[in-house]
């Protein structure tokens, strides 16, 4: 079975800064779908990026990239000028590809802090 | 568009009294139905998924259920109520691999 590890319960950046959010996973398959979802006080779901597994290219929106290590089974998402805005818990989160169901298999999250 | 209606926002039940949570989907046909628990500071647990009308699979054994009765229509239920039930529920679709959420309720069991 698939697994998503998200080891940093919590992180804190300065405004402007850059942080690093670590996701780790586990998987047989070849082709899948990563995925970081922003969830701030209101709780709804927000799709921060998605990286397809066989791409080589590692996927960007804006001031948000990831760092995907397919060897390494290591999915990092970066937040550059960081802004208070930014602040909310951030799930990684892993697909298969194709297939009947496509569940969305989350890690535990990460609690992320921006200081003024 | 596609949109993700979901409700009621937020539900206060008491102890073994049923439960029906609603989340109906437009702009789009056949889709992936999910429906997630998140507990109070934890990750989202699938509890349901449907691939179709009257097709529903469980993620984990517990005290609800789920139906479709409609292509778009996905309802979360209980008969009675436990304290363990309570969390924030999330409805989710998915046409390919772009997942979109419900807005959730949060259901409080006392």
């Amino acid at each position: 079975a698939q697994t998503v590890t998200q080891s940093q319960p919590e992180m804190s950046v300065q405004e402007a800064e850059t942080v690093t959010l670590s996701c780790t996973y586990d998987t047989s398959e070849s082709d899948y779908y990563l995925f970081w979802y922003k969830q701030p006080p209101s709780r709804q779901m927000i799709l921060v990026i998605r990286q397809e597994a066989y791409k080589q290219q590692n996927a960007t929106e804006n001031r948000f990239s990831v760092n995907f290590q397919k060897a390494a089974k290591s999915f990092s998402l970066k937040i550059s000028d960081s802004q208070l805005g930014d602040a909310a818990m951030y799930f990684c989160a892993y697909s298969n590809y194709g297939g009947a169901t496509n569940k969305l298999i989350f890690g535990t999250g990460t609690l992320l802090a921006v200081q003024p | 568009s596609q949109t993700i209606h979901q409700w009621p926002a937020t539900l206060v039940q008491p102890v073994g009294s049923p439960l029906s949570l609603e989340c109906t989907v437009e702009g789009t046909s056949n889709p992936n139905l999910y429906w997630y628990r998140q507990a109070a500071g934890r990750g989202l647990q699938l509890l349901f998924y449907s691939v179709g009308i009257g097709q529903i699979s469980s993620e984990v054994p517990q005290n609800l259920s789920a139906s479709r009765p409609q292509d778009r229509q996905f309802i979360l239920s209980s008969k009675k109520l436990l304290l363990s039930d309570s969390g924030f529920y999330l409805c989710a679709w998915s046409v390919q691999t772009g997942y979109t959420f419900g807005s959730g309720t949060r259901l409080t069991v006392v």
